[in-house]
């Protein structure tokens, strides 16, 4: 079964609005936890780096105060994009790293319209 | 800093075709490589994996290995079926420990044909 969640798998929001993506780790402690963004049939970039209860580290170019990231438990961590563009619209993935194992998340389809 | 460049895609094969997916890379130090399998609908999945040169890391038929003299990883398998339809990322960490922060490739769309 899946091991790293998200949720919600797609959705679909007005520009200007905040959409929140939530990456669980199912079964395990997940000190750290990686963002990626996947653009349509390109690879997956790295956008940021948290681990538990400390700010994150984000990749060059990519706005902090646009896609806010918190990982207040070792299961949760979540990502936030606000005031959302219809450039905003990707494929976002988490992955889940603990000791011994690091998994991916399934994804978010984010649309903005 | 590090890169990842993957043979560009999309490939096409009839079943039980063989097929290889050429992973090169660049990185400083000794990086793990890592086959990822991403099929239609669903999330990213390790396939493979190798730590250290000459190492060959394998899974449901496929292959690839660690060639530190050509800073390659490889993917190959002899016979591939339908089910095989999918994006492969080739993707290196040069990070030990479990925090695993990965490069990845540009992917390559393979569609097997029966």
């Amino acid at each position: 079964g899946a091991v790293v969640s998200q949720h919600p798998s797609r959705v679909i929001c007005k520009s200007g609005t905040s959409v929140k993506i939530e990456c669980r780790s199912l079964d395990f402690q997940a000190t750290t936890m990686f963002w990626y963004r996947q653009f349509p049939k390109k690879s997956l970039m790295l956008m940021a780096t948290s681990n538990e209860g400390s700010k994150a580290t984000y990749e060059q170019g990519v706005e902090k105060d646009k896609f806010l990231i918190n990982h207040a438990s070792l299961t949760l961590s979540t990502l936030t994009v606000t005031s959302a563009h219809p450039e905003d619209s990707s494929f976002y993935i988490c992955s889940a790293s603990g000791p011994g194992r690091s998994f991916f998340g399934p994804g978010t389809r984010l649309t903005v319209l | 800093g590090d890169s990842v460049t993957q043979m560009e895609g999309p490939v096409t094969l009839s079943e039980e075709a063989f097929l290889t997916i050429n992973c090169t890379y660049t990185a400083t130090g000794y990086p793990s490589l890592f086959w990822y399998v991403q099929y239609p609908g669903e999330g990213l999945q390790l396939l493979l994996k190798a730590t250290k040169a000459d190492d060959k890391g394998s899974n449901k038929g496929f292959e690839a290995t660690y060639r530190k003299e050509t800073t390659s990883f490889h993917l190959e398998k002899g016979s591939v079926q339908v089910s095989d339809s999918a994006v492969y990322f080739c993707a290196l960490s040069d990070q030990g420990g479990s925090a695993r922060q990965l490069t990845f490739g540009s992917g390559t769309q393979l569609t097997v044909l029966p």
